[in-house]
């Protein structure tokens, strides 16, 4: 099946800072979603974004498709960031099926 | 908030025992989707079901099953419960069968003791 990989594994910040997870996975998909799981564990939407780049407030992601990649920025980061963030894509056996990979670890500290 | 219910929040049992999860998808959404979390395994799909039917299937124990139901809800039973069924597990809704996004509800956690 399909393998996603995420890094870094974990991210200590200090507030105020930027920083960049990456996501690279396998094989071709037709899409791939960005979730935050916050220190409560609830899973929260944050991208859908098959190709190019979208913008929600302080977060963007890139998606680059063909070279099977996605980037999720963080600028200007706050406490409330800190959290589980997870990349997941369609397996490829099954489209309603999403692999996880194992989340990048952020701690945003004041 | 997403949209999709869980209940209940938070479950205790004892190993041997039987529970039963509930889902309700966002308003129009046609597919259910399970997946567990544990700490050893991450996140890792179960099963999912579109307008009643059972879609696809993942590493799903066969101490599990689940269904949906006309009214589009579902439930998640896990029986002759053990130790390291422990997890949340989340149930998530799409409007179709597959290619879409998926909002996943605020979780059912278990302990299993």
């Amino acid at each position: 099946g399909i393998q996603v990989e995420q890094s870094p594994p974990d991210l200590i910040l200090q507030e105020g800072a930027n920083s960049t997870l990456r996501c690279n996975f396998s094989d071709s998909v037709n899409n791939l979603q960005w979730f935050h799981q916050n220190p409560w564990g609830q899973l929260i939407n944050l991208f859908y974004i098959p190709s190019g780049t979208k913008q929600n407030g302080r977060l963007s992601a890139t998606t680059v498709a063909t070279e099977r990649y996605s980037l999720l920025y963080i600028s200007s980061s706050q406490t409330t960031d800190s959290g589980v963030y997870f990349c997941a894509v369609p397996s490829t056996d099954s489209w309603g099926k999403l692999q996880f990979g194992a989340g990048t670890q952020v701690v945003v500290t004041p | 908030d997403s949209g999709v219910t869980q209940t209940p929040k938070h479950l205790i049992t004892a190993t041997g025992q039987r529970v039963t999860l509930r889902c309700s998808p966002r308003s129009g959404d046609l597919s259910v989707y399970w997946y567990q979390q544990s700490l050893d395994q991450g996140l890792q799909f179960l099963i999912q079901y579109y307008n009643g039917e059972e879609r696809a299937k993942g590493n799903i124990l066969e101490r599990f099953s689940a269904q949906q139901f006309p009214d589009l809800h579902s439930e998640l039973n896990l029986s002759s419960l053990e130790l390291g069924d422990s997890a949340l597990y989340f149930c998530a809704s799409s409007v179709a069968t597959g290619g879409n996004t998926q909002y996943f509800g605020p979780g059912t956690r278990l302990t299993v003791l």
